[in-house]
Order: structure tokens, then C-alpha cells, then sequence
């Protein structure tokens, strides 16, 4: 069975500054998608960013880009230019390419930006 | 943009009551999943549905059971609820295929007295 960990429980960084949020997952499986959510005060959970294990190039969403390494297993967020609304729970998933294509989450990490 | 409502923001019960959470989506997902999250637990897969009328047990499916009678709709249902099913729950859909990403419901938080 897929496991994904996410071995910070919180984080705090600093407006403006860079943080790095990691994550690491155990699978058998060649071909995966991974992604990172974002679950604010609000609880709305929203979609961060999203990647294709199969391909090489890093996924970059705006001030968020991600570093993936396939043969570590490991799945790391970094977010850039840190702003106040980026407070919130960060979630880590891996996607069975089964049916429903379903996720298993990380523990989360909860991130908190000060001033 | 896609919306995935869940009936109750906040609610309380007995234990011992049978208890329904409600989800409906409106963009013809063909998928739809009921997650449970725990502090330090993460989200965890209670079940989820591929089709009308189909469903698939996830990681956590005791004391649980699902219906989709609808193709927007998808309700989980607490036979007989417990204390341990105090829990925020999360409902989410997607497109059919692979590595679709998740639209989720803001999430009804149940506590079982």
C-alpha cells in the first residue's frame, strides 16, 4: 500500500521569505501523480499544484514550485515571496492510477506566516 | 468553477443515531470520494464511488456505508453512530481518469455526544 509522510508537523516562516515543506511517499507503482493541498482557516481545501511522475521537468505554479525526486521518493513544496493568505494546512497526495484514480494524503503540515 | 456543497457546516448527535452527511456536485464528476480528517491523521478514505450506483471501500470503511443513487449526489451514512465518529468530513469529486485532481466540499464538522 501507498504511504505518504510528511515528517513537519508546523512551520512558520516569515513574510516574503522562502519556505520549504517536505514530503516523502513509498510506492511500487512506475507511473503516479502527486500533488500538494492547500487547507486554509476556511477549510476549503484547493489544489496547490500538481505532478506527472513521469515527467522530469519540476512543476511551478506562480510563487509555488515543487522539487521532485523520483528515485528518493520525495515530493517537496517550496514557497516563495511568503505572503499572510499562504497560513494554512499543506497536504501532500499521491494518486493510484486505479480506479477513481484516488488519493492518499500526508499527515499535513500546518504553516504559519508572520509579519 | 466547480462546486461541491455538503449539506451541514457543523453538526451534533447522539450516539446510536443514524446519521446522514449529504454531498452534491455540479459538473458531472463521474467520480466522488468521502474523506475523514483527525488531527495528526491527515485525510483518510472512508469510500468512494465511480458511477452511479458504484462504490468501492476505502481505507476506513467500518461504520460507514455510502449511496449514489444520483450522479451529482453522494451521502454517507453512519448506521449507528459512535463517539470515535466525532470527525470533521470531507467530500470531494473529480473528472473520470487519471491523476485528475480533487474539488472538495467545505466539510461538516460532526461530533457524536
Amino acid at each position: 500500500a501507498q504511504t505518504v509522510t510528511q515528517s513537519q508537523p508546523e512551520m512558520s516562516v516569515q513574510e516574503a521569505e522562502t519556505v520549504t515543506l517536505s514530503c516523502t511517499y513509498d510506492t511500487s507503482e512506475n507511473n503516479y501523480y502527486l500533488f500538494w493541498y492547500k487547507q486554509p482557516p476556511s477549510r476549503q481545501m484547493i489544489l496547490v499544484i500538481r505532478q506527472e511522475a513521469y515527467k522530469q521537468q519540476n512543476a511551478t505554479e506562480n510563487r509555488f514550485s515543487v522539487n521532485f525526486q523520483k528515485a528518493a521518493k520525495s515530493f517537496s513544496l517550496k514557497i516563495s515571496d511568503s505572503q499572510l493568505g499562504d497560513t494554512a494546512m499543506y497536504f501532500c497526495a499521491f494518486a493510484h492510477t486505479g480506479t477513481a484514480s484516488k488519493l492518499t494524503f500526508g499527515t499535513g503540515t500546518r504553516l504559519q506566516v508572520t509579519l | 468553477d466547480v462546486k461541491v456543497t455538503q449539506s451541514s457546516r457543523y453538526l451534533v448527535k447522539r450516539t446510536g443515531e443514524k446519521v446522514f452527511l449529504e454531498c452534491v456536485q455540479d459538473m458531472d464528476h463521474e467520480n466522488m470520494f468521502w474523506y475523514r480528517q483527525d488531527p495528526g491523521l491527515g485525510l483518510r478514505l472512508i469510500y468512494f464511488s465511480y458511477d452511479v450506483k458504484m462504490k468501492e471501500k476505502g481505507d476506513i470503511p467500518e461504520g460507514y456505508s455510502v449511496s449514489r443513487e444520483k450522479k451529482e449526489r453522494f451521502s454517507l451514512i453512519l448506521e449507528s453512530a459512535s463517539t470515535n465518529q466525532t470527525s470533521m468530513y470531507l467530500c470531494a469529486s473529480s473528472l473520470g481518469g487519471v491523476g485528475e485532481k480533487l474539488f472538495f466540499g467545505s466539510g461538516t464538522q460532526l461530533s457524536v455526544l
